[in-house]
């Protein structure tokens, strides 16, 4: 079936350092792409997305883009801030259903 | 614009008790709905979903049951509360077109003791 794969965290950064965040998916179909931003004690926020093969999704400062060759949709940005820390979620629209399907989440701490 | 709400934002239960947690979605009609729960350092777990009123499709068999009263009312239930209950549950819809992202609500922190 459908499934995400993330990098096991926790990444830890200094400020305006450069970071990445791996996701590689396996799936059927031509599933849409995402990364999702938990801060602590709140619900998730859609940051990007990608919906077909070659899309750059971009928000924030974040990109990532939708690499079919690989299966890959790692998350990037140039210069982190502390206020970056969070928890990053990647997920797929699972095929022919309603579903999203998530990866583990990554936890980001950025020192200053 | 559409918002999302649940209540309420923290929740201390003992073992054995009934539980309600309540979702409801302002601002579009017919939205599909999701309930989430995610353990203390741990992702998320797909619970329930519905595509429309009364119908509810469960992912993980468990204590927990769901209903949508209305289009836009999710409602999370027990009858008996286990201390494995305990977690953080997350709303969410989805237009239920062909757009396939989904907005989350804050969630409710759950503690059973």
């Amino acid at each position: 079936g459908d499934s995400v794969t993330q990098m096991e965290g926790p990444v830890t950064l200094s400020e305006e350092a450069f970071l990445t965040i791996n996701c590689t998916y396996t799936a059927t179909g031509y599933p849409s792409l995402f990364w999702y931003v938990q801060y602590p004690g709140e619900g998730l926020q859609l940051l990007l997305k990608a919906t077909k093969a070659d899309d750059k999704g971009s928000n924030k400062g974040f990109e990532a883009t939708y690499r079919k060759e690989t299966t890959s949709f790692h998350l990037e940005k140039g210069s982190v801030q502390v206020s970056d820390s969070a928890v990053y979620f990647c997920a797929l629209s699972s095929s022919y259903t309603d579903k999203l399907i998530f990866g583990t989440g990554t936890r980001l701490q950025v020192f200053p | 614009s559409q918002t999302i709400h649940q209540w309420p934002a923290t929740l201390v239960q003992p073992v054995g008790s009934p539980l309600s947690l309540e979702c409801t979605v302002e601002g579009t009609s017919n939205p599909n709905l999701y309930w989430y729960r995610q353990a203390a350092g741990r992702g998320l777990q797909l619970l329930f979903y519905s595509v429309g009123i009364g119908q509810i499709s469960s992912e993980v068999p468990q204590n927990l049951s769901a209903s949508r009263p209305q289009d836009r009312q999710f409602i999370l239930s027990s009858k008996k509360l286990l201390l494995s209950d305990s977690g953080f549950y997350l709303c969410a819809w989805n237009p239920g077109q062909v757009t396939y992202e989904q907005y989350f609500g804050p969630g409710t922190r759950l503690t059973v003791t």
